[in-house]
């Protein structure tokens, strides 16, 4: 597609539900990052997958989360036993094959607003 | 206190006026970033710099290395510019894929 894309826009749930936040990136872009922005706050990181493989997932905050990229395209972050705590924007970005030095310019999709009731 | 820093937290502007939002950070970087966020969420990259100073229309973004710091510059400001600007940086080093945010900035340009 022409720029990432990420659905659903926005999602209400209860407390306890699961959820997948489903991301599209930009076609032929191998890196492929999620982050979760909470009101207020500049977005914070949460995993990176280079390709298929989640090559760092050290910001996902605890094992209700997970992420996936089973083709190397698509990805989805799946939340498990939802908390209010859990309510926020995620962003998904990709990325042109990271260089040495940075991770080359990073285009972001729309975010998926979540609502814990 | 954190490793991003972005000066001032809210901007107030009359359309035409010249605007700059200033980042400090901490850590060693690879690059850094400027992203315009606009109500609803959706992020734009509007430069990635590692040094000197990078110009896009109406936009200049400037870094200085061994301070520490950027500075992200509009010229003859107009409403469409409100926004929240956000500072990120890639840290040097084998995770510069982990971007680290600024809290961001919000800019209102008014008529």
């Amino acid at each position: 597609g022409a720029g990432v894309s990420q659905t659903p826009s926005n999602k209400v749930t209860e407390k306890g539900k699961y959820v997948e936040l489903r991301c599209d990136p930009i076609s032929g872009h191998t890196a492929l990052y999620w982050y979760r922005q909470s009101l207020g706050q500049g977005p914070e990181f949460l995993i990176y997958f280079q390709g298929t493989g989640a090559a760092d997932d050290s910001g996902l905050p605890n094992d209700r989360f997970f992420a996936v990229r089973p083709e190397g395209s698509v990805s989805t972050l799946k939340i498990q036993r939802t908390e209010r705590g859990d309510s926020a924007v995620y962003l998904c970005a990709s990325s042109l094959v990271p260089g040495l030095q940075n991770t080359g310019e990073l285009f972001f999709g729309e975010g998926s607003r979540l609502t814990v009731l | 206190k954190n490793e991003v820093e972005q000066s001032p937290q809210n901007l107030t502007a009359q359309e035409g006026e010249f605007i700059t939002i200033n980042c400090s950070y901490s850590v060693g970087i690879s690059a850094l970033h400027w992203l315009q966020q606009h109500p609803g969420g959706g992020i734009v990259s509007l430069f990635m710099l590692s040094s000197g100073k990078k110009k896009h229309g109406r936009l200049i973004a400037t870094i200085n290395i061994q301070e520490k710091h950027s500075s992200l510059h509009i010229t003859a400001s107009h409403p469409r510019d409100s926004a929240v600007y956000i500072c990120a940086v890639s840290p040097s080093g084998g995770s510069n894929y982990k971007l680290t945010f600024g809290k961001g900035t919000l800019l209102t340009v008014n008529p």
